[in-house]
């Protein structure tokens, strides 16, 4: 299977950062990754598909990057409705495996 | 609107089986794969495994851990998803979240576009 390590597992950032999520896979994925964001008690969201393609009506302060093993999910000016767990996702082959999370928290 | 309504978690006993729904709205469900994903107290989401569309011939992935006691249908004239889950463990006690799988054109291949909210399945004796 392939491990999917995301870094930080958590952080703490005030509105207006810049954040950096970091997703690593064990084996190459070529671009076959997805970000998904999760607020407590609702359902997740889909934000990102083949590294770097917005999902519909995602807002663009959201971006993905990345190729092969490397992959990163950038928000660029933080808001309070982003403080969330996010989710690096790979279907490169199954099983699909997801990274262990990343908590965005209010500094 | 694109939405998905997960059905029939609740408290099972060990050993016992359990059948989740998925009903969705929105969209043309027999146009889309759907997927089912978990997530345990505590711990990170967990892909369970999925099904094609009839036109790719209602065929079905899944994780290995879990094939042979978990299976995923479809009934397209109910536009209902389902997950049939046979002898299970407190290992099994989880949020399960159904998934429209949409197909990249591109890459030729599957990606999740939209979940639900989940349903909460507890194994406990």
């Amino acid at each position: 299977d392939i491990q999917m390590t995301q870094s930080p597992s958590s952080l703490s950032a005030s509105v207006g950062d810049r954040v950096i999520i970091t997703c690593r896979a064990s084996q190459a994925i070529s671009n076959y990754l997805a970000w998904f964001q999760q607020k407590p008690g609702k359902a997740p969201k889909s934000l990102i598909y083949a590294a770097s393609s917005l999902q519909s009506g995602v807002p663009s302060k959201f971006s993905g990057s990345g190729s092969g093993t490397d992959f990163t999910l950038t928000i660029s000016s933080l808001q309070p409705e982003d403080f969330a767990t996010y989710y690096c996702q790979q279907y490169n082959s199954y099983p699909w495996t997801f990274g262990q999370g990343t908590k965005v928290e209010i500094k | 609107e694109v939405q998905l309504v997960e059905s029939g978690g609740g408290l099972v006993q060990p050993g016992r089986s359990l059948r989740l729904s998925c009903t969705p709205s929105g969209f043309t469900f027999g146009d889309y794969a759907m997927s089912w994903v978990r997530r345990a107290p505590g711990k990170g989401l967990e892909w369970v495994g999925f099904i094609r569309s009839k036109a790719y011939g209602e065929t079905t992935e899944y994780a290995a851990s879990l094939k042979g006691r978990f299976t995923i249908s479809r009934d397209d004239s109910k536009s209902i998803a389902y997950l049939q889950m046979n002898s299970l463990q407190s290992e099994d006690t989880a949020v399960y979240f159904c998934i429209r799988v949409q197909f990249d054109w591109l890459l030729s291949t599957f990606y999740f576009d939209y979940w639900g909210q989940g349903t909460l399945v507890t194994v406990s004796s």
